[in-house]
């Protein structure tokens, strides 16, 4: 199975500071057909997950500009350029590169 | 509008089974990836099941293999999962999810005695 790991795993931010949480896979995300399936989800609490990247850096419909991805193979970086109230909640990377897909531990980002 | 929708989840006694259903609306399953994901109170989400369009390939997380069903019904546009023989540890919120894009709200799964 493909290990996700993140870091950290607690982010205190103060508003309008910039954040940046990595994502480490223990194999290279990219499939047979050239993609590499990284997601990341941001998950505030009691609600559903909200996918913000698919495929490392395509941003989804809504998600504001400062949000960015990167990274390639096994190395993904998601980064928050300054930081807003709504941005609190628990940021996850997830592989579907193969099957078992696996998320990393999530990283619980929180206002200072 | 684009959603889905999970049903089925309640209290269920260890060995027992439930079904859980995702309706579709706004746009039709057989087009897409569909999967099943599930998280423990408290803790991350973790990868249950996944079938693919044409429903030809189906994959599963190892500690649901053989107890675990997905399954679709493209007349009704809605996502399965059959759970049989659940355990304790098999309690979760239930999110169904199109490409990992689209989520429901969630179905909670109780399993106990």
């Amino acid at each position: 199975d493909v290990v996700m790991t993140q870091s950290p795993l607690s982010l205190p931010v103060t508003l309008g500071q910039p954040a940046s949480i990595s994502c480490r896979s223990d194999q290279s995300l990219i499939h047979r057909n050239g993609n590499t399936y990284l997601i990341w989800l941001h998950q505030r609490p009691g609600q559903s997950p909200r996918r913000l990247f698919y495929k490392v850096s395509n941003r989804d419909s809504g998600v504001p500009d400062r949000f960015s991805g990167s990274g390639s193979g096994a190395d993904f970086t998601l980064k928050i350029s300054r930081v807003e109230a709504e941005d609190v909640g628990i940021y996850y990377c997830m592989q579907h590169t193969q099957w078992p897909y696996t998320f990393g531990q999530g990283t619980k980002l929180e206002i200072k | 509008e684009v959603q889905v929708v999970e049903s089925g989840g309640g209290l269920v006694q260890p060995g027992g089974s439930l079904r859980l259903s995702c309706a579709a609306s706004g746009f039709t399953v057989s087009n897409y990836w569909m999967n099943w994901v599930r998280q423990a109170p408290g803790e991350g989400l973790v990868w249950v099941s996944s079938i693919d369009e044409r429903g030809n390939l189906k994959g599963y997380a190892d500690s649901v293999k053989g107890r675990f069903t997905i399954s679709r019904d493209n007349a009704k546009n809605t996502l399965y999962l059959q759970m049989d023989s659940l355990r304790p540890e098999d309690t979760a919120i239930y999110f169904c999810t199109r490409d990992f894009e689209i989520w429901g709200q969630g179905a909670l799964v109780t399993v106990s005695s």
